[in-house]
């Protein structure tokens, strides 16, 4: 597709359980970036990939999240030990790097934990 | 986590209006970004600043980097039923793509058209 693409839509999991998110990024785009956005909340940052490496990972809030980006493409944010708190919409946004140009957002998932 | 302030937090109008919603912050940003989300969809951008004192036009849209680099602000003209959205602002330290794209976003703006 031409978009940023994200699968699942939608998650629903027990509290307890580990859960994973994909994006596929536009072809070529080296930047990724994964966000989170809570409930009436605007989006918040977790990590940063350029390339295959995380550049960034400042945002991720404690370490039962971890993503990986192992061919520099698609990546996916793992979730050990769900919590009810970290029920939201997972974004994923990918970039080129050329200066001044932004990156697109795919449509999320939203992550519900019960 | 830090998130900009963004007022209104929500706006109902009526059709043909204009609309103005700010964001501030206490840290200097050096590019301001403007989003636009509908339910279901990923935030799409809208208009994008990267000097200060800029003034830049989309359509009916109008958004302006604050000179003291801690505030910019939106204009919708002459409202219509599709603006309707959550409209978020998004600021980053840094100039350019090439330090990365890890921004801060206010808290969303609800617009609500009346037709």
């Amino acid at each position: 597709g031409a978009g940023v693409s994200q699968t699942p839509s939608n998650k629903v999991t027990e509290k307890g359980k580990y859960v994973e998110l994909r994006c596929d990024p536009i072809s070529g785009h080296t930047a990724l970036y994964w966000y989170r956005q809570s409930l009436g909340q605007g989006p918040e940052f977790l990590i940063y990939f350029q390339g295959t490496g995380a550049a960034d990972d400042s945002g991720l809030p404690n370490d039962r999240f971890f993503a990986v980006r192992p061919e520099g493409s698609v990546s996916t944010l793992k979730i050990q030990r769900t919590e009810r708190g970290d029920s939201a919409v997972y974004l994923c946004a990918s970039a080129p790097m050329r200066e001044n140009t932004e990156a697109f957002f795919g449509q999320g998932t939203r992550l519900t934990v019960v | 986590g830090q998130q900009l302030n963004q007022s209104p937090q929500s706006m109902f109008i009526q059709e043909g209006e204009d609309v103005s919603m700010n964001c501030t912050s206490s840290s200097i940003f050096n590019t301001w970004l403007w989003y636009k989300q509908d339910p279901g969809e990923g935030p799409v951008l809208l208009i994008a600043l990267y000097k200060a004192g800029e003034l830049t036009s989309n359509g009916r849209l109008t958004a302006q980097f604050g000179i003291t680099r801690k505030d910019s602000f939106l204009n919708i003209s002459a409202s219509i039923p599709s603006d309707v959205g959550i409209y978020f602002c998004a600021g980053r330290p840094t100039s350019g793509q090439s330090a990365g794209n890890m921004l801060t976003f206010g808290g969303g703006t609800r617009l609500m058209v009346k037709p």
